[in-house]
């Protein structure tokens, strides 16, 4: 059973640029949840993807954005870029789009923005 | 406003001994309650739950104690050992069903 994935694993990018971070889910898990995790702080929920379908959404600004593909891997689109985007970003899956189910990380995406 | 609060950014146990790991919440309609374990360049990994109709969730070495009325959850890991050396991260569902974390606790065992 292959786990969660994520790539790249490192991005360097400059203020007001665009990034796409990739996310494969756990075999058999159709929900998608992405975080973002600031440096010392617990990661902080961004939107969730339910079977291709975005269900549910943190306090992020709109160019934030996502799309969940139907083998149910996922991408996270970050447009105009800011210093503050500096994070690393974590993907989750679980078999259902319940909070109440365990859900999967990958290792996350470290975003360096300059 | 953090609704989810570990108050203690790191905490240093002697291997054998007991650790326990605090955390705090403003938001009573909580009602359930999750522990995360994360290595270095690792994501984090479910360690236990506790649902708010319970006071207390054992695992193994691991036992969560949920106080309702004080808005506290706290961990116990008993015996400690090397291999729980981690950083430590509370969360609680909210009322729109996502995941409300903590900041975490780097937990340290000393041989």
């Amino acid at each position: 059973e292959t786990g969660v994935t994520q790539s790249p694993t490192h991005l360097i990018k400059t203020r007001g640029q665009q990034v796409t971070l990739r996310c494969s889910s756990q075999s058999g898990h159709n929900t998608v949840s992405w975080y973002q995790q600031a440096l010392g702080q617990g990661p902080q929920f961004i939107f969730q993807y339910y079977r291709e379908e975005e269900n549910g959404r943190g306090n992020f600004p709109p160019r934030f954005s996502g799309l969940q593909f139907p083998n149910y891997s996922s991408e996270l689109n970050v447009n105009a870029l800011e210093l503050d985007d500096s994070a690393l970003y974590l993907c989750a899956s679980s078999s259902s789009a319940s909070a109440y189910n365990e859900q999967f990380f990958g290792p996350g995406t470290r975003l360096t923005v300059l | 406003d953090q609704q989810v609060k570990q108050n203690s950014p790191s905490l240093s146990v002697q291997e054998g001994r007991i650790s326990i790991l605090n955390c705090d919440y403003t938001n009573s309609m909580f009602d359930y309650f999750l522990w995360y374990k994360k290595y270095p360049a690792e994501g984090p990994t479910f360690l236990i739950s506790i649902s708010s109709i319970k006071d207390k969730n054992e695992d193994g070495r691991f036992t969560v104690f949920l106080n309702k009325s004080a808005k506290h959850l706290s961990l116990h890991i008993v015996p400690s050992q090397p291999g729980d050396s981690a950083v430590y991260f509370c969360a609680a569902v909210d009322s729109n069903y996502q995941l409300i974390w903590g900041a975490g606790t780097k937990l340290i065992i000393k041989p």
